[in-house]
């Protein structure tokens, strides 16, 4: 999980503001997550992608916004439209037939 | 979708004795099922995982138990020690192991006494 890396570790927003989580790996993997973990809950999937240029919803997807246009990048956009969006987020990969997600070190939002 | 349950929220222990977190999940074609541990602030870390054709694994003093009939999997940890405190979550997929995503318990909060 090393080689999965999320950027910037701590990152505040404004209410209304739109802002981009990065997500980067070096580990060829095909497909790639994006959870949220909230105080005291597990991790909840907002979307994810399998190949490139093609992406997928997650449970909570609403509020949020992904692109895939290359293998090693999955960018995660938080829009205004998403109500509460204060959160550690996580980014994870794997190898398509393979089973273990690897998680990068996540980013905390904050909305003041 | 998948939804899945998992007790206790706390566990205390005192060191050296065993530990058991259990999960429950609701869709019959999971085939996957990984555990992961949490420090505080960290990200999560892949401990052990099972698929839906085995029923036991075990890795050193860590051992996950499988009952597809009852739909329920097990995490144990043997002769527990400090750095064995975090949080633990399981979870389960559908895809042939985690392609597309995984669901995940609430997490337990595992305390080790000294």
């Amino acid at each position: 999980d090393g080689g999965i890396t999320q950027s910037p570790k701590y990152l505040f927003r404004k209410e209304g503001q739109n802002v981009t989580l990065s997500c980067e790996q070096n580990l060829n993997h095909d497909a790639m997550y994006w959870y949220r973990q909230d105080p005291g809950q597990g991790l909840r999937l907002i979307y994810y992608s399998q190949i490139v240029n093609d992406f997928q919803k997650g449970d909570i997807a609403e509020g949020y916004s992904v692109s895939r246009e290359k293998k090693e990048s999955f960018p995660l956009t938080v829009t205004s439209a998403q109500k509460n969006p204060t959160a550690f987020y996580l980014c994870a990969s794997t190898v398509r037939a393979s089973d273990t997600q690897y998680f990068g070190p996540g980013t905390r939002l904050t909305v003041l | 979708g998948e939804n899945v349950e998992q007790h206790p929220s706390t566990l205390s222990v005192q060191e050296g004795d065993s530990a058991v977190i259990k999960c429950t999940y609701s869709d019959s074609a999971s085939n996957y099922f990984p555990w992961y541990k949490q420090e505080l602030g960290k990200r999560p870390q892949l401990i052990i995982d099972i698929r839906s054709n085995v029923g036991e694994k075990k890795d050193q003093r860590i051992a996950v138990t499988l009952n597809k009939t009852a739909k329920h999997f097990s995490l144990h940890i043997t002769e527990t020690q400090p750095e064995d405190s975090a949080v633990y979550f399981c979870a389960a997929s559908n895809s042939g192991g985690g392609a597309d995503g995984l669901t995940f318990g609430k997490g337990t909060h595992l305390i080790i006494q000294p």
